[in-house]
């Protein structure tokens, strides 16, 4: 079945730099990677979701790009702010709908002010 | 419009007790879904249900039961409550069929077993 793997963990930044999140999956059948955002004691959220016909997608300050090829997926956040701080989680499904969606252990963001 | 909403918003059971999760959604949504969320694993699928009528395991189905009552409710059973259960659980549901794939979820309930 599909995995998904996420690094790192943990960051901690400084505002106003940049954040990077990668993820590896490995079924390539996946087709659709969603980001989705976690404030403390919320309900996840959708940032930002790509899918597997394009490579690169962007929404103000963040971005996300795609590498069929090698299985990786990653979320840029630039000029940072306190209230990005979260947990992160990308995910991978396939097939219309999503049916089957594995998400990764997430990222638990730090932006300092 | 009030998304997906999800009751109880918290619950403590002993082992051994059961009890359901009751979940609704007012999108006019295809698919709803159920997963739990532990510390460090991310969130791990329990069951779902691609269209009114239908239901699926997921990743993680062991000791639980689900109901796709109607369009708008899904249901989710812990028919005999363990420590292992202990959980924050999240539904969710989207359009799809063609829509978008986002999920929208509701704002969890946090179970713990004694």
């Amino acid at each position: 079945g599909e995995n998904v793997e996420q690094h790192p963990s943990t960051l901690s930044v400084q505002e106003g730099d940049s954040a990077v999140i990668k993820c590896t999956y490995s079924d390539s059948a996946s087709n659709y990677f969603p980001w989705y955002k976690q404030e403390l004691g919320k309900r996840p959220q959708l940032i930002i979701d790509i899918r597997s016909n394009v490579g690169e997608k962007k929404d103000q300050r963040i971005a996300v790009t795609l590498n069929k090829t090698a299985k990786h997926f990653s979320l840029h956040i630039t000029e940072t702010q306190p209230e990005d701080s979260a947990v992160y989680f990308c995910a991978a499904s396939i097939g219309t709908g999503g049916f089957k969606t594995i998400f990764g252990a997430g990222t638990r963001l730090f932006v300092k002010a | 419009n009030a998304g997906v909403t999800q009751t109880p918003k918290f619950q403590v059971l002993k082992t051994g007790q059961s009890m359901t999760l009751q979940c609704a959604q007012d999108m006019n949504h295809n698919s709803m879904y159920w997963y739990r969320q532990d510390p460090g694993m991310g969130l791990r699928l329990i069951y779902y249900s691609a269209s009114e009528g239908t239901t699926d395991k997921g990743e993680v189905p062991n000791g639980y039961n689900v109901s796709r009552l109607n369009k708008r409710e899904f249901s989710l059973r812990l028919e005999s409550a363990a420590p292992s259960q202990t959980s924050v659980y999240f539904c969710a549901s989207n359009l799809a069929g063609g829509g978008t794939d986002t999920q929208y979820f509701g704002p969890g309930t946090r179970l713990t077993v004694l």
